[in-house]
C-alpha cells in the first residue's frame, strides 16, 4: 500500500459526459501528480499541483481539468467524454522541493471506460 | 527531451531463470532512474531506484546498477517465480526543479512454472 488513495476504482459512463476522479496523497506530500495509462499512449503525464498551485502540464487536453484544494486532496475534471478517453488514470504524490531527488508514490489508479 | 527506451515484450522465461530487462535513456544532466512493476489488474508500485551514476538499486531480488557511461539502467533478478509475472517500467526523473517521471512503453514478463 502505497498510501496514495484514489476513488473511485471502477468509471463507466457515456460520450460527452463529465466525469471526476478523487485522489488523496500520502501524508505529508504536497506534490501530485496525474498520468494517463492508455493501451495506444502508454503512461502520459498529465498535470502537477505542488501545494494548491499548478506547477507542470503534459499532455493534457483542454476539456481536462484539475485543482488541489487546501488539504492537498486533488480532482481531475474529463469533460465532454470520447472514447478515446477511456483509460486507466493515476494520481502520484511526493514530498517534491524544488530541489529534491525524491520518489514519486502511485495509487491504485481510476479505470475510466467510455461507452 | 528525455526519454526512456525499453525491450520490446513479452519476455517468457521458466521458473528459477535468469531474468534481463534492458533500459536506455536519453537526458541533460543526471537524472534519478527507476523501476516500476504493475501486477496484473493493480496500480503501480517503485521496485527500486537509483539517483545517481554507479548506484545500485535493489528489491525483492531484483537489482539495477545505473551505469552512466552506457546510459543504462538494465533490471536483473537471478532467479524468476511466477509471482513474478508482471509489466515492468522504467523510468527517468530530472532532479532540477518540478519534474515528471518520463516512463518507457514497459516490458511484460511471463513466468512459467
Amino acid at each position: 500500500d502505497s498510501g496514495v488513495t484514489q476513488t473511485p476504482k471502477h468509471l463507466i459512463t457515456a460520450t460527452g459526459q463529465r466525469v471526476t476522479l478523487r485522489c488523496s496523497p500520502r501524508s505529508g506530500d504536497l506534490s501530485v501528480y496525474w498520468y494517463q495509462q492508455s493501451l495506444d499512449q502508454g503512461l502520459q503525464f498529465l498535470i502537477q499541483y505542488y501545494n494548491g498551485e499548478e506547477r507542470a502540464k503534459g499532455n493534457i487536453l483542454e476539456r481536462f481539468s484539475a485543482q488541489q484544494f487546501p488539504d492537498l486532496h486533488s480532482e481531475l475534471n474529463l469533460s465532454s467524454l470520447e472514447l478515446g478517453d477511456s483509460a486507466l488514470y493515476f494520481c502520484a504524490s511526493s514530498t517534491q522541493t524544488a530541489t529534491s531527488t525524491d520518489t514519486q508514490y502511485f495509487g491504485p489508479g481510476t479505470r475510466l471506460t467510455v461507452l | 527531451g528525455n526519454s526512456v527506451t525499453q525491450m520490446e515484450g513479452p519476455v517468457t522465461l521458466s521458473e528459477e531463470a535468469f531474468l534481463t530487462i534492458n533500459c536506455t535513456y536519453t537526458a541533460t544532466g543526471y537524472p534519478s532512474l527507476f523501476w516500476y512493476v504493475q501486477y496484473p489488474g493493480e496500480g503501480l508500485q517503485l521496485l527500486l531506484k537509483a539517483t545517481k551514476a554507479d548506484d545500485k538499486g535493489s528489491n525483492k531480488g531484483f537489482e539495477a546498477t545505473y551505469r552512466k557511461e552506457t546510459t543504462s539502467f538494465h533490471l536483473e533478478k537471478g532467479s524468476v517465480q511466477v509471482s513474478d509475472s508482471a509489466v515492468y517500467f522504467c523510468a527517468l526523473k530530472a532532479n532540477t526543479g518540478f519534474q515528471k517521471l518520463v516512463f518507457g512503453t514497459g516490458t511484460r514478463l511471463l513466468v512459467s512454472p
